[in-house]
C-alpha cells in the first residue's frame, strides 16, 4: 500500500532563517506531487505542484521554492522566512489526474 | 481561481441533514470533496468525474453538474463523526493536474 511522510512535524524558526521541508511517497511510482498551505481557520493554498521529475509548477510567486529530485521525493525550501510563512503545510500525492489526492500529516511551521 | 463554497459553516443536531454547495466560473473535469477534522489532515471522501453523477460513500454523498460547474455534498442522518471542515476541489479542463480548494464549510454535530 501507498503511504505519505512529511516531516517535521512541528518547527519553529527565526525570521530570516532557512527553511526545508521533506516530503516522500512509498509505494507507488511517477506520482503527482502537491505543496499546500494552510493558515489557521482558512483554506488550502495550493503552492507548488509536479506531474514529474523536474516539473515543478508554481502557484504562488513568494520567497519558497519546491524541487523533485526523485520521483517521490518532494521538497519545499526558502532562503529566508517571513514572518507571514507561518502556517499548516500540507505534501499530497495522487496517482494523476483527476485522482484522489492523499495528505501527509502536515508541518506546522512557527516564524518568530 | 478558488471555487465557491456554501454555506460557510452549518450546526446540526445528531440525526439531521446538511448540503454543502461548490461552483466554480470555470469548466470543471471534476471535483474532489475532502473532510478536515481539527488539527488534522484532509481525507479524500469522493471524486466526481462525468456531468450529472452521483456518488454515495454510506450516508454521505454528491453530485455534479457539469453544465453549471457545480457541485452538492448530502449529509444525511448526520452522526457526530460528521463533525469537521469540508472542502472541495475542483480540476479545470484548462488547467489538468492542478486542483484548487474552496475555502471550506465548517460543519458542526451536537448531540
Amino acid at each position: 500500500s501507498q503511504t505519505i511522510h512529511q516531516w517535521p512535524a512541528t518547527l519553529v524558526q527565526p525570521v530570516g532563517s532557512p527553511l526545508s521541508l521533506e516530503c516522500t511517497v512509498e509505494g507507488t511510482s511517477n506520482p503527482n506531487l502537491y505543496w499546500y498551505r494552510q493558515a489557521a481557520g482558512r483554506g488550502l493554498q495550493l503552492l507548488f505542484y509536479s506531474v514529474g521529475i523536474g516539473q515543478i509548477s508554481s502557484e504562488v510567486p513568494q520567497n519558497l521554492s519546491a524541487s523533485r529530485p526523485q520521483d517521490r521525493q518532494f521538497i519545499l525550501s526558502s532562503k529566508k522566512l517571513l514572518l507571514s510563512d507561518s502556517g499548516f503545510y500540507l505534501c499530497a500525492w495522487s496517482e494523476g489526474d483527476n485522482q484522489p489526492q492523499h495528505f501527509g500529516d502536515g508541518t506546522r511551521l512557527s516564524i518568530l | 481561481q478558488q471555487p465557491v463554497q456554501s454555506p460557510q459553516a452549518v450546526i446540526l443536531r445528531e440525526g439531521e441533514d446538511a448540503v454543502i454547495n461548490c461552483s466554480s466560473s470555470k469548466a470543471l473535469y471534476s471535483v474532489h470533496w475532502y473532510r478536515q477534522k481539527h488539527g488534522e489532515a484532509p481525507v479524500f471522501l469522493m471524486i466526481l468525474l462525468k456531468g450529472g453523477e452521483q456518488k454515495g460513500h454510506d450516508k454521505i454523498s454528491a453530485s455534479f453538474n457539469e453544465k453549471k460547474q457545480q457541485s452538492s455534498l448530502y449529509l444525511t442522518a448526520s452522526q457526530l463523526s460528521y463533525s469537521g471542515t469540508y472542502f472541495c476541489g475542483t480540476e479545470a479542463y484548462s488547467s489538468a493536474s492542478k486542483i484548487i480548494f474552496g475555502s471550506g464549510t465548517r460543519l458542526s454535530i451536537r448531540p
